[in-house]
Protein backbone atom coordinates (compact mmCIF):
# COMPACT_ATOMS: atom_id res chain seq x y z
CA UNK A 1 0.00 0.00 0.00
CA UNK A 2 1.45 3.86 -0.58
CA UNK A 3 2.36 5.45 2.40
CA UNK A 4 4.78 7.06 4.28
CA UNK A 5 7.31 5.58 6.38
CA UNK A 6 9.49 6.68 8.95
CA UNK A 7 12.25 4.80 10.29
CA UNK A 8 13.14 4.43 13.32
CA UNK A 9 10.54 4.35 15.49
CA UNK A 10 12.42 4.73 18.28
CA UNK A 11 15.38 6.62 18.73
CA UNK A 12 17.32 6.99 21.63
CA UNK A 13 20.98 9.61 21.12
CA UNK A 14 23.12 11.16 23.65
CA UNK A 15 23.15 14.72 24.50
CA UNK A 16 24.95 16.62 21.94
CA UNK A 17 25.65 13.63 19.61
CA UNK A 18 24.20 14.30 15.89
CA UNK A 19 21.12 12.08 14.86
CA UNK A 20 19.45 11.85 11.45
CA UNK A 21 15.84 10.53 11.31
CA UNK A 22 14.42 8.91 7.97
CA UNK A 23 11.24 9.33 6.44
CA UNK A 24 10.29 8.25 2.68
CA UNK A 25 6.97 7.52 0.48
CA UNK A 26 5.61 5.66 -2.27
CA UNK A 27 2.80 8.50 -2.46
CA UNK A 28 4.81 10.70 -5.04
CA UNK A 29 3.81 13.57 -3.16
CA UNK A 30 5.88 17.07 -4.48
CA UNK A 31 5.38 17.87 -0.66
CA UNK A 32 7.41 17.41 2.18
CA UNK A 33 6.80 18.20 5.72
CA UNK A 34 8.75 18.07 9.41
CA UNK A 35 6.68 18.66 12.56
CA UNK A 36 8.27 18.39 16.27
CA UNK A 37 5.58 17.29 18.35
CA UNK A 38 5.92 17.60 22.33
CA UNK A 39 3.72 15.59 24.52
CA UNK A 40 -0.01 17.01 24.44
CA UNK A 41 1.07 19.16 22.30
CA UNK A 42 0.01 20.24 18.48
CA UNK A 43 2.18 19.65 16.35
CA UNK A 44 4.90 22.46 14.97
CA UNK A 45 6.17 22.65 11.64
CA UNK A 46 10.03 22.82 11.33
CA UNK A 47 10.52 23.46 7.15
CA UNK A 48 8.96 21.54 4.39
CA UNK A 49 9.79 20.89 0.82
CA UNK A 50 8.21 21.70 -2.48
CA UNK A 51 10.27 19.68 -4.88
CA UNK A 52 13.56 20.25 -4.09
CA UNK A 53 12.83 23.99 -3.53
CA UNK A 54 13.33 24.04 0.93
CA UNK A 55 11.10 26.32 3.09
CA UNK A 56 12.30 26.58 6.60
CA UNK A 57 10.10 27.99 9.39
CA UNK A 58 11.27 31.78 11.04
CA UNK A 59 11.44 30.10 14.39
CA UNK A 60 13.13 26.68 13.57
CA UNK A 61 16.54 26.35 15.46
CA UNK A 62 19.53 25.86 12.91
CA UNK A 63 20.40 22.91 15.00
CA UNK A 64 17.81 21.39 12.95
CA UNK A 65 18.80 20.36 8.93
CA UNK A 66 17.07 18.92 6.44
CA UNK A 67 17.68 16.90 3.23
CA UNK A 68 16.02 15.92 0.22
CA UNK A 69 18.13 13.67 -2.20
CA UNK A 70 14.86 12.67 -4.45
CA UNK A 71 10.92 12.94 -4.65
CA UNK A 72 10.65 9.70 -2.27
CA UNK A 73 13.04 10.26 0.41
CA UNK A 74 13.86 13.66 2.77
CA UNK A 75 16.30 13.61 6.18
CA UNK A 76 15.94 15.57 9.42
CA UNK A 77 19.25 16.10 10.77
CA UNK A 78 19.56 17.33 14.42
CA UNK A 79 23.22 18.03 14.65
CA UNK A 80 23.51 18.68 18.75
CA UNK A 81 20.24 17.19 20.33
CA UNK A 82 19.90 18.73 23.25
CA UNK A 83 16.81 17.60 26.40
CA UNK A 84 14.83 19.87 24.56
CA UNK A 85 14.65 18.01 21.47
CA UNK A 86 13.09 15.42 23.08
CA UNK A 87 10.00 15.05 20.78
CA UNK A 88 7.63 13.30 18.37
CA UNK A 89 9.40 14.17 15.06
CA UNK A 90 5.99 13.56 12.21
CA UNK A 91 7.04 13.46 8.90
CA UNK A 92 4.21 14.22 6.24
CA UNK A 93 3.48 14.21 2.63
CA UNK A 94 0.91 15.91 0.43
CA UNK A 95 0.16 17.22 -3.32
CA UNK A 96 0.42 20.61 -3.85
CA UNK A 97 -2.29 22.81 -3.08
CA UNK A 98 -3.97 25.89 -3.02
CA UNK A 99 -5.27 26.91 0.40
CA UNK A 100 -9.31 25.64 -0.46
CA UNK A 101 -8.31 22.90 -2.01
CA UNK A 102 -9.00 19.62 -0.62
CA UNK A 103 -5.31 18.02 -0.27
CA UNK A 104 -4.92 16.69 2.95
CA UNK A 105 -1.65 16.03 4.78
CA UNK A 106 -0.66 12.12 4.63
CA UNK A 107 1.24 11.46 7.71
CA UNK A 108 4.04 8.87 8.86
CA UNK A 109 4.05 6.92 12.11
CA UNK A 110 6.64 9.21 13.64
CA UNK A 111 10.06 8.69 14.87
CA UNK A 112 9.78 9.66 18.92
CA UNK A 113 13.43 10.54 20.10
CA UNK A 114 14.71 10.65 23.35
CA UNK A 115 17.87 12.16 24.44
CA UNK A 116 20.19 11.04 27.45
CA UNK B 1 -2.50 35.75 18.56
CA UNK B 2 -3.63 31.57 18.24
CA UNK B 3 -4.97 31.11 15.06
CA UNK B 4 -6.55 27.92 15.80
CA UNK B 5 -8.39 27.18 19.57
CA UNK B 6 -9.65 24.22 20.58
CA UNK B 7 -10.60 25.21 23.93
CA UNK B 8 -12.11 21.69 25.02
CA UNK B 9 -8.61 19.69 26.42
CA UNK B 10 -10.95 16.69 27.07
CA UNK B 11 -14.45 15.38 26.54
CA UNK B 12 -16.55 12.68 27.78
CA UNK B 13 -18.88 10.58 25.70
CA UNK B 14 -20.77 7.58 26.14
CA UNK B 15 -20.27 5.10 23.70
CA UNK B 16 -22.85 5.18 20.48
CA UNK B 17 -23.75 8.77 21.26
CA UNK B 18 -22.73 12.16 19.11
CA UNK B 19 -20.37 14.30 20.22
CA UNK B 20 -19.29 17.81 19.08
CA UNK B 21 -15.61 18.71 19.32
CA UNK B 22 -15.10 22.60 19.16
CA UNK B 23 -12.85 24.32 16.80
CA UNK B 24 -12.65 28.39 16.00
CA UNK B 25 -10.21 30.30 13.96
CA UNK B 26 -9.30 33.21 12.85
CA UNK B 27 -7.67 34.17 9.66
CA UNK B 28 -8.06 37.39 7.37
CA UNK B 29 -7.85 35.25 4.22
CA UNK B 30 -11.13 34.64 1.89
CA UNK B 31 -9.53 31.65 0.97
CA UNK B 32 -8.64 29.13 3.15
CA UNK B 33 -9.10 25.07 4.23
CA UNK B 34 -9.77 23.59 7.49
CA UNK B 35 -9.22 19.77 8.37
CA UNK B 36 -9.46 17.75 11.11
CA UNK B 37 -6.78 15.21 12.25
CA UNK B 38 -7.25 12.05 14.70
CA UNK B 39 -4.23 11.05 16.77
CA UNK B 40 -4.31 7.55 18.50
CA UNK B 41 -1.94 6.77 20.97
CA UNK B 42 -0.02 4.91 18.18
CA UNK B 43 1.36 8.55 16.92
CA UNK B 44 0.27 8.84 13.73
CA UNK B 45 -1.91 11.54 12.47
CA UNK B 46 -5.02 10.30 10.30
CA UNK B 47 -7.32 12.54 8.13
CA UNK B 48 -10.71 12.84 8.78
CA UNK B 49 -12.53 15.41 7.27
CA UNK B 50 -11.93 19.02 5.01
CA UNK B 51 -13.96 21.84 4.55
CA UNK B 52 -12.83 24.61 2.03
CA UNK B 53 -14.25 28.14 3.04
CA UNK B 54 -15.81 28.64 -0.09
CA UNK B 55 -17.58 24.92 0.44
CA UNK B 56 -21.43 26.25 1.31
CA UNK B 57 -22.66 22.60 2.08
CA UNK B 58 -21.09 21.36 5.47
CA UNK B 59 -18.42 18.28 4.92
CA UNK B 60 -19.45 14.97 5.50
CA UNK B 61 -17.90 11.99 5.70
CA UNK B 62 -19.12 8.65 7.36
CA UNK B 63 -19.37 8.82 11.59
CA UNK B 64 -18.09 12.52 10.86
CA UNK B 65 -19.22 16.13 9.37
CA UNK B 66 -18.33 19.28 10.12
CA UNK B 67 -20.54 21.99 11.04
CA UNK B 68 -18.82 25.05 9.08
CA UNK B 69 -20.25 28.48 10.24
CA UNK B 70 -18.29 31.02 8.31
CA UNK B 71 -19.63 34.21 10.00
CA UNK B 72 -18.73 32.89 13.49
CA UNK B 73 -15.37 31.15 12.28
CA UNK B 74 -15.76 28.14 13.76
CA UNK B 75 -15.79 24.16 12.52
CA UNK B 76 -17.00 22.15 14.78
CA UNK B 77 -16.24 18.36 14.14
CA UNK B 78 -19.40 16.06 14.95
CA UNK B 79 -19.06 12.27 15.85
CA UNK B 80 -22.07 10.22 15.57
CA UNK B 81 -22.35 7.08 17.11
CA UNK B 82 -19.55 6.95 18.95
CA UNK B 83 -16.89 4.11 19.20
CA UNK B 84 -14.65 2.77 21.64
CA UNK B 85 -12.08 2.93 18.82
CA UNK B 86 -12.59 6.59 18.86
CA UNK B 87 -10.78 7.59 21.82
CA UNK B 88 -8.11 9.80 20.68
CA UNK B 89 -6.48 13.30 20.19
CA UNK B 90 -8.13 15.59 18.35
CA UNK B 91 -6.85 18.16 16.72
CA UNK B 92 -8.24 20.87 14.35
CA UNK B 93 -6.42 22.74 11.84
CA UNK B 94 -6.38 25.42 9.15
CA UNK B 95 -4.47 26.14 5.95
CA UNK B 96 -4.35 29.99 4.78
CA UNK B 97 -4.04 31.74 1.53
CA UNK B 98 -1.09 33.99 2.51
CA UNK B 99 1.21 31.21 3.90
CA UNK B 100 1.99 29.79 0.53
CA UNK B 101 -0.57 26.83 0.60
CA UNK B 102 1.28 24.33 2.69
CA UNK B 103 1.48 25.61 6.15
CA UNK B 104 -0.82 24.09 8.04
CA UNK B 105 -1.26 25.30 11.56
CA UNK B 106 -2.88 22.80 14.08
CA UNK B 107 -4.81 23.53 17.44
CA UNK B 108 -4.24 22.41 20.89
CA UNK B 109 -6.26 19.74 20.57
CA UNK B 110 -8.87 17.58 22.32
CA UNK B 111 -8.52 14.11 23.91
CA UNK B 112 -12.32 12.20 23.71
CA UNK B 113 -12.82 9.90 25.92
CA UNK B 114 -15.27 7.09 24.71
CA UNK B 115 -16.51 5.17 27.83
CA UNK B 116 -18.21 1.74 27.40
Amino acid sequence: DAMVIQNPRYQVTQFGKPVTLSCSQTLNHNVMYWYQQKSSQAPKLLFHYYDKDFNNEADTPDNFQSRRPNTSFCFLDIRSPGLGDAAMYLCATSRPAGPSTHNEQFFGPGTRLTVL
Amino acid sequence: AQKITQTQPGMFVQEKEAVTLDCTYDTSDQSYGLFWYKQPSSGEMIFLIYQGSYDEQNATEGRYSLNFQKARKSANLVISASQLGDSAMYFCAMREGNTGGFKTIFGAGTRLFVKA
